[in-house]
């Protein structure tokens, strides 16, 4: 059964300090690690999806990484409107496309 | 931007009640999908379609059913609400061969 775990549960940070998010998995040949945030009372919107271990995937202040038992998400330098939930879901290759697990989530709070 | 509505945003009924939350997507994507997420927890896929008049269910057991008469069409019915069915429902839709989803704003219920 593939499972995803998700760290810290949440974090707080001032403006402009770094850190990074932590997402580990397990799964029967991954097909693909995507990157969700979502928003308080809203639908979770795609980030990121990586394929093998190595890959990076940059967007402005978050780039992605992907080894073969976990990704990290880097937040580098963040502002306050970078506040909201950050969801990390693998797609194992035993399943249909789409079907993915999520993992339950990193809160993540910039103060200015 | 994606464009995928889902009504209604809220709703509040009694127990016994049936109800049905809908789902457009104007991308025309083949896949289509209903996640649940109840507060702080993760996302569980509980409906699939790989087309029209093709439904599966999900890894969730729900007690909810789906139809797939149009493309951009996905309904969710549930006979007879009982309180256990409050949760935020999640639409999503997505080209056939990718798990990158496209979330809906999400139809918030609370069953009395």
């Amino acid at each position: 059964e593939d499972q995803v775990t998700q760290s810290p549960e949440a974090l707080r940070l001032q403006e402009g300090e770094s850190s990074s998010l932590n997402c580990s998995y397990t799964v029967s040949g991954l097909r693909g690690l995507f990157w969700y945030r979502q928003d308080p009372g809203k639908g979770p919107e795609f980030l990121f999806t990586l394929y093998s271990a190595g890959e990076e995937k940059e967007k402005e202040r978050l780039k992605a990484t992907l080894t073969k038992k976990e990704s990290f998400l880097h937040i580098t330098a963040p502002k306050p409107e970078d506040s909201a939930t950050y969801l990390c879901a693998v797609e194992s290759g035993g399943t249909s496309y789409g079907k993915l697990t999520f993992g339950q989530g990193t809160i993540l709070t910039v103060h200015p | 931007e994606a464009d995928i509505y889902q009504t209604p945003r809220y709703l509040v009924i009694g127990t016994g009640k049936k109800i049905t939350l809908e789902c457009s997507q104007t991308m025309g994507h083949d896949k289509m999908y209903w996640y649940q997420q109840d507060p702080g927890m993760e996302l569980h896929l509980i409906h699939y379609s790989y087309g029209v008049n093709s439904t599966e269910k999900g890894d969730l057991s729900s007690e909810s059913t789906v139809s797939r008469i149009r493309t951009e069409h996905f309904p969710l019915t549930l006979e007879s609400a009982r309180p256990s069915h409050t949760s935020q429902y999640l639409c999503a839709s997505s080209e056939l061969r990718t798990g990158e989803l496209f979330f809906g704003e999400g139809s918030r219920l609370t069953v009395l």
